[in-house]
């Protein structure tokens, strides 16, 4: 049980395209999903938190313009990099919680690695 | 926010030796959870741990809330345990639902 599935695994877009992700809960429904980067060899970084139909909380730095995100159900989460440049490339993670975060598990899917030329 | 250090950075095994991995987090949690990602970038779930011990297989995890820390047991390690094992968090202070991850420790099982 428990399985969040993400797609694409893998995308290469060229400069100034947008590319669109998408985090589902397979087999649970998902009150809070997280989207994370993380870059060659370092730590995830949480970008954002996302509640089914409500607006995204960005962490500090990210721009909200650049990275939208749509949690369209309790299944589904959505994260659009808009008008991507090579500095954009990076492993993009989703994460989701059933409960809430603070005293459950959280799934992670297996990530998109995008590269933008 | 909250701070969490892993230790060490790096470790090489020889397959069949015993490891200890220790993360140190710099305020009161309720939720931790240890992952490995492997070579291809996928977080397993090892163990959500915010207290107690559990055990599983050749993996074990020890949680010391009031301490501020945690261990990660790997015995008899193989080859296929290489990969990245991270520890992360939800701190009980402000934003108590942000999973904040800690910074790694890169494991090389070798034959």
């Amino acid at each position: 049980g428990a399985v969040v599935s993400q797609h694409p695994s893998r995308v290469i877009c060229k400069s100034g395209t947008s590319v669109k992700i998408e985090c589902r809960s397979l087999d649970f429904q998902a009150t809070t999903m997280f989207w994370y980067r993380q870059f060659p060899k370092q730590s995830l970084m949480l970008m954002a938190t996302s509640n089914e139909g409500s607006k995204a909380t960005y962490e500090q730095g990210v721009e909200k313009d650049k990275f939208l995100i749509n949690h369209a159900s309790l299944t589904l989460s959505t994260l659009t990099v808009t008008s991507a440049h090579p500095e954009d490339s990076s492993f993009y993670i989703c994460s989701a919680v059933q409960g809430v975060p603070y005293n459950s598990p959280l799934h992670f899917g297996n990530g998109t690695r995008l590269t933008v030329t | 926010g909250i701070q969490v250090e892993q230790s060490p950075p790096d470790l090489i095994l020889q397959e069949g030796a015993n490891s200890t991995l220790r993360c140190n987090f710099s305020d009161s949690v309720n939720n931790l959870q240890w992952f490995h990602q492997n070579p291809w970038g996928q977080l397993i779930n090892l163990f959500y741990i915010p207290s107690g011990t559990k055990q599983n297989g050749r993996l074990s995890a020890t949680t010391v809330a009031t301490e501020r820390y945690s261990l990660l047991y790997i015995s008899s390690s193989q080859t296929t345990d290489s990969g990245v094992y991270f520890c992360a968090v939800v701190g009980r202070g402000g934003g108590g639902n942000k999973l904040t991850f800690g910074t790694g420790t890169q494991l090389k099982v070798e034959l």
